[in-house]
């Protein structure tokens, strides 16, 4: 079935620092593919999505492109700022379930 | 905007006592979905629901039930709860039967069994 593995954290960076949070996915066809974000005490927020190859999705500065060749979907912020801080998750569908399927998160730690 | 509201955000049980979770959207979704997060581990699907009465297994159902008597509401339930369903229970919906929309998540419960 569908999987996806990202990066093991935690990622500890300084204010201002470029982040890249890596992703992979095993899958059958080419579904949409996500990123949720988690702060502390919360629940997952929908970060960003690629419908398609070659997508780029993008929300508060964060970027992902939907690469089929090395079926990746990389996370990248040019300049974190401490409110960044929190988990985030590369998810994509459940193979035959509406439910999706989420890869383990990378804890982003941003020092000030 | 989708709203997901969990009931508890903190509950602390005996092991033993029969827990409800409960979870209700007020966006019509059809689709409802419980999951557990621990540490290293992401989330994992326990059930889910396409539809009122509607209920299916995830991937970790064991020592869990749910209830979707109302299209807005999904309840999770643990018989007897144990020591090792200390966990974070998030729950989720979305709309549609493609399989690709995205999922809107409760600010979840904190569950400690003792």
């Amino acid at each position: 079935g569908n999987s996806v593995t990202q990066m093991e954290g935690p990622v500890t960076l300084s204010e201002e620092a470029f982040l890249t949070i890596n992703c992979t996915y095993t899958a059958t066809g080419y579904p949409s593919l996500f990123w949720y974000v988690q702060y502390p005490g919360e629940g997952l927020q929908l970060l960003l999505k690629a419908t398609k190859a070659d997508d780029k999705g993008s929300n508060k500065g964060f970027e992902a492109t939907y690469r089929k060749e090395t079926t990746s979907f990389h996370l990248e912020k040019g300049s974190v700022q401490v409110s960044d801080s929190a988990v985030y998750f590369c998810a994509l569908p459940d193979t035959g379930r509406r439910a999706l399927t989420f890869g383990s998160g990378t804890r982003l730690q941003v020092q000030p | 905007d989708v709203k997901v509201t969990q009931s508890s955000r903190y509950l602390v049980k005996r092991t033993g006592e029969k827990v409800f979770l409960e979870c209700v959207q007020d966006m019509d979704h059809e689709n409802m979905f419980w999951y557990r997060q621990d540490p290293g581990l992401g989330l994992r699907l326990i059930y889910f629901s396409y539809d009122v009465k509607m209920k299916e297994k995830g991937d970790i159902p064991e020592g869990y039930s749910v209830s979707r008597e109302k299209k807005e509401r999904f309840s999770l339930i643990l018989e007897s709860a144990s020591t090792n369903q200390t966990s974070m229970y998030l729950c989720a919906s979305n709309p549609g039967v493609a399989g690709n929309s995205p999922l809107h998540f409760g600010n979840g419960t904190r569950l400690t069994v003792t």
